[in-house]
């Protein structure tokens, strides 16, 4: 079964904007986490943003924040701000413990376009 | 957060020959994992590689194809053995760091590996 949905393959926004990139998960567990990426042309995953599934707060990065939902399973990045060089993929991880080991599992991805 | 630095940053390599995937990180960390992106996908988890035991391989994923090594606590290296075109994919490494219950997952810059 799919633990992370990205449901929107590509978004675009206009400069200055904000935008939302949406994310749902799926577990039983009580205690997990989910993490934002960003992954430019040149291939780097960069780190953006965590949410603990016990914070009260949603987790804010600068210009990204995470509006966490957890009676939905939503955990949905907002970029404030948008900037040309926001354009890249998305991905929403998972943080999933199963037999004892402990890995991230990635939604498939959103394709951010910035336009001027 | 961690500094990880991967050798080399790509290669095009022979069918059956094999590659070898360097990762060092510039603090002591624990757990150390390996990803492929093959293209146009998300990111899949190869293995987990901690200090002083033997990697734990996900489903499809087997040592003799994947030998990975973790000497010490801020390197590893993996091996893409006998390879074929459809190795094709970025290979990434990664961190985890957590205090408290806060988590960050940083990834190497990876390794584009074109196989011909």
């Amino acid at each position: 079964a799919q633990k992370i949905t990205q449901t929107q393959p590509g978004m675009f926004v206009q400069e200055k904007e904000a935008v939302t990139l949406d994310c749902t998960y799926d577990t039983s567990d009580q205690s997990y986490g989910l993490f934002w990426y960003k992954q430019p042309s040149s291939g780097e995953m960069i780190f953006l943003i965590y949410q603990g599934s016990y914070d009260e707060q949603n987790a804010t990065e600068g210009r990204y924040s995470l509006n966490f939902q957890k009676a939905r399973k939503s955990a949905n990045l907002v970029i404030s701000a948008s900037q040309l060089g926001d354009s890249a993929m998305y991905f929403c991880a998972m943080r999933d413990i199963e037999g004892g080991s402990e890995k991230l599992v990635f939604g498939k991805g959103t394709k951010l376009t910035v336009n001027p | 957060s961690a500094v990880i630095s991967q050798k080399p940053s790509r290669d095009i390599c022979q069918r059956g020959t094999s590659l070898t995937i360097q990762c060092q990180v510039d603090s002591q960390v624990t757990m150390m994992f390996w990803y492929r992106q093959q293209p146009g996908q998300s990111l899949t988890l190869i293995a987990t590689a901690n200090q002083g035991s033997e990697a734990t391989y996900e489903s499809g994923f087997v040592i003799d194809k994947f030998p990975i090594s973790r000497p010490n606590l801020t390197f590893s290296t993996l091996t893409v053995s006998n390879m074929s075109p459809e190795d094709s994919s970025i290979y990434l490494c990664s961190v985890l760091t957590q205090w408290g219950g806060h988590y960050e997952q940083y990834f190497g810059p990876g390794t584009r590996l074109t196989v011909t």
